[in-house]
């Protein structure tokens, strides 16, 4: 079974500063991929980026970045120069298509962006 | 596209009663999903779908039943409701085999059962 794992229950940055999120995870899979959603107040999930884990390049999305380490099955969040629209749940996600495609969720990381 | 919708956007079941939770995407996706959020967690897989006629179970089918007549729709069957299953909902649809795997979610449904 795949699971992941948030380290992380609540987190807080300073307007305009950079904070990273961490995420683990546990497979035997080679061929995957992981996500990190964004769950605002109003609880729609928004994907904030994703990466696959053939890619050895990290993937990169305006203020988000990831770090993404595959032999220590790691996958953290860097969000730079940090805005109050960022303060949200953080979801860490992995998805393999040798489980159908399923999902798996990590128990979310509350960020704070302090003005 | 209206994308992913779920309706309705909030319900109070008594304990037994019965209720379907409705699920709908415009962008022809052949995966869809149901999963549940309790407070504080994250997300658990109820049901998906890999196609039209085509469902299985997730982590936590229990207590709940879906079917898949049409590409576009993917409703969520609650026959006895029970305050376990008080939670927020989500419907989410994917492509599948594509370039991309990223899940759209839908708005969610808060469902509490008293």
């Amino acid at each position: 079974a795949q699971t992941v794992t948030q380290s992380q229950p609540e987190m807080s940055v300073q307007e305009a500063e950079t904070v990273t999120l961490s995420c683990t995870y546990d497979t035997s899979e080679n061929n995957y991929y992981l996500f990190w959603y964004k769950q605002p107040p109003s609880r729609q999930m928004i994907l904030v980026i994703r990466q696959e884990a053939y890619k050895q390049q990290n993937a990169t999305e305006n203020r988000f970045s990831v770090n993404f380490q595959k032999a220590a099955k790691s996958f953290s969040l860097k969000i730079s120069d940090s805005q109050l629209g960022d303060t949200a749940m953080y979801f860490c996600a992995f998805m393999s298509r040798n489980t159908g495609n399923q999902f798996y969720f990590g128990t979310g990381t509350s960020l704070t962006v302090i003005p | 596209n209206a994308g992913v919708t779920q309706t309705p956007k909030f319900r109070i079941l008594k304990i037994g009663q019965s209720m379907t939770l409705q699920c709908a995407q415009d962008m022809n996706h052949n995966y869809m999903y149901w999963y549940r959020q309790d407070p504080g967690m994250g997300l658990k897989l109820i049901y998906y779908s890999v196609g039209a006629g085509i469902t299985d179970k997730g982590e936590v089918p229990n207590g709940y039943n879906v079917s898949r007549s049409t590409t576009e729709d993917f409703p969520l069957r609650l026959e006895l409701a029970a305050p376990s299953q008080t939670s927020v909902y989500f419907c989410a649809s994917s492509y599948t085999g594509g370039h991309t795997d990223t899940q759209y979610f839908g708005p969610g449904t808060r469902l509490t059962v008293l």
